[in-house]
């Protein structure tokens, strides 16, 4: 099955900095990858995702990008700010619509800490 | 739209009872997962649904059941409660079409603790 790793497994970092959070993944066919933000004692929350046939994607103060040779994948947040403050979750999956399922497989999660 | 539903928010149980935790979602998403999660383990797949009536096992089905018998619907069972299904639960829905699969909407979790 896949197996996703993610680090690292805290990060700090000042305001206005740049943050970046890397993973790994196992399965080549896997074909979607999210990234969730779940902050305390709340549920994730997608931010953002791509998908195989992209190499990056951007919304705003974040990006993405997917290296399927390597079969890594990044998230990057630029000038962060205090209410980034959460853990984010990597994932995979190689789901592929109508009944073939694509179980989503986790990282461990990285805890985000931006200090004003 | 009240999205993805979880009752209740809180359970303490003792080892050996039973319980179903219940899930619902408005959306009329086809897909729908059960997740834990613990401290420095991620989000792990215990059972999923792609539509009423078909249900399979994700990474750490033991000691849990589901069934679904309407999209809405997505309970999950605990047999025998043991102090290792400690943990928060969450449901998530999410729709898809051909050849692609879509966001999770994941419900607002059920903390368990089982003494």
């Amino acid at each position: 099955g896949e197996n996703v790793e993610q680090h690292p497994s805290t990060l700090s970092v000042q305001e206005g900095d740049s943050a970046v959070i890397k993973c790994t993944y196992s399965d080549s066919a896997s074909n979607y990858f999210p990234w969730y933000k779940q902050e305390l004692g709340k549920r994730p929350q997608l931010i953002i995702d791509i998908r195989s046939n992209v190499g990056e994607k951007k919304d705003q103060r974040i990006a993405v990008t997917l290296n399927k040779t390597a079969k890594h994948f990044s998230l990057h947040i630029t000038e962060t700010q205090p209410e980034d403050s959460a853990v984010y979750f990597c994932a995979a999956s190689n789901g592929a619509g109508g009944t073939s399922y694509g179980k989503l497989t986790f990282g461990q999660g990285t805890i985000l800490t931006v200090h004003p | 739209n009240a999205g993805v539903t979880q009752t209740p928010k809180f359970q303490v149980l003792k080892t050996g009872q039973s319980m179903t935790l219940q899930c619902a979602q408005d959306m009329n998403h086809e897909y729908m997962s059960w997740y834990r999660q613990d401290p420095g383990m991620g989000l792990r797949l215990i059972h999923y649904s792609v539509g009423a009536g078909i249900t399979d096992q994700g990474e750490v089905p033991n000691g849990y059941n589901v069934s679904r018998s309407t999209t809405e619907d997505f309970p999950l069972r605990l047999l025998s409660a043991a102090p290792s299904q400690t943990s928060v639960y969450f449901c998530a829905s999410s729709y898809s079409t051909s050849g692609s699969q879509y966001e999770q909407f994941f419900g607002p979790g059920t903390r368990l603790t089982v003494l």
